[in-house]
């Protein structure tokens, strides 16, 4: 079975600076898609950015980029130039390219503050 | 609708109740998903639809849970006999079939066994 984990449950960082948050995965597929959702206080899980372990080239989504180091199985994602919208939950979670095992499997998240 | 509508928002119930919860999911997406989230923890998956059917019940935590999916639309999950331990935001996501779909979560519904 997978395993997701993020090790900082709680980070925090000054307005317009950027942020690294971690997550480490446990697999012994090769072909699986990761993904980063965020979590405001209104509870809806917002789709950040996602990767497919395939592709070599980081993505990329605006102020918001992943780090993703397949045989470390590490996928950091950096926020850029922090909002104050930028505040809450965020949860890496890891999905299989095997049909019939196509649920996400989410760590543990890690809340982060944006200091004004 | 535009999103996944699940209802009600919040639910208080005694101890010993069943209760019922609705979602409805993206017109269009073939797999729903159904995750618990306790105060301040992770998502726990509960189950997977593809379709009306149920390929991954897993993580369903006791025979008082089920869930159901008609028409390859709107899916309800049934808890009976409700314990303290039910408490929790319940979740629900749908995608499209692919598995590089992303999915798409509904804000949930708050659950509180009294």
């Amino acid at each position: 079975a997978q395993t997701v984990t993020q090790s900082q449950p709680e980070m925090s960082v000054q307005e317009a600076e950027t942020v690294t948050l971690s997550c480490t995965y446990d697999t012994s597929e090769s072909d699986y898609y990761l993904f980063w959702y965020k979590q405001p206080p209104s509870r809806q899980m917002i789709l950040v950015i996602r990767q497919e372990a395939y592709k070599q080239q980081n993505a990329t989504e605006n102020r918001f980029s992943v780090n993703f180091q397949k045989a470390a199985k590490s996928f950091s994602l950096k926020i850029s130039d922090s909002q104050l919208g930028d505040a809450a939950m965020y949860f890496c979670a890891y999905r299989s390219d095997n049909f019939g095992n196509e649920k996400l499997t989410f760590g543990t998240g890690t809340r982060l503050t944006i200091i004004p | 609708g535009a999103g996944v509508s699940q209802s009600p928002s919040n639910k208080v119930t005694e101890k010993g109740k069943d209760v019922e919860l609705r979602c409805d999911p993206i017109s269009g997406h073939t797999a729903l998903y159904w995750y618990r989230q306790s105060l301040g923890q992770g998502l726990e998956f509960l189950i997977y639809f593809q379709g009306n059917s149920a390929p991954d019940k897993s993580g369903l935590p006791s025979d008082r849970f089920s869930a159901e999916r008609t028409g390859g639309s709107v899916s309800t999950l049934t808890i009976q006999r409700t314990q303290q331990e039910d408490s929790a935001v319940y979740l629900c996501a749908s995608s499209r079939t692919e598995v590089r779909s992303p999915l798409h979560f509904g804000n949930g519904t708050r659950l509180t066994v009294t």
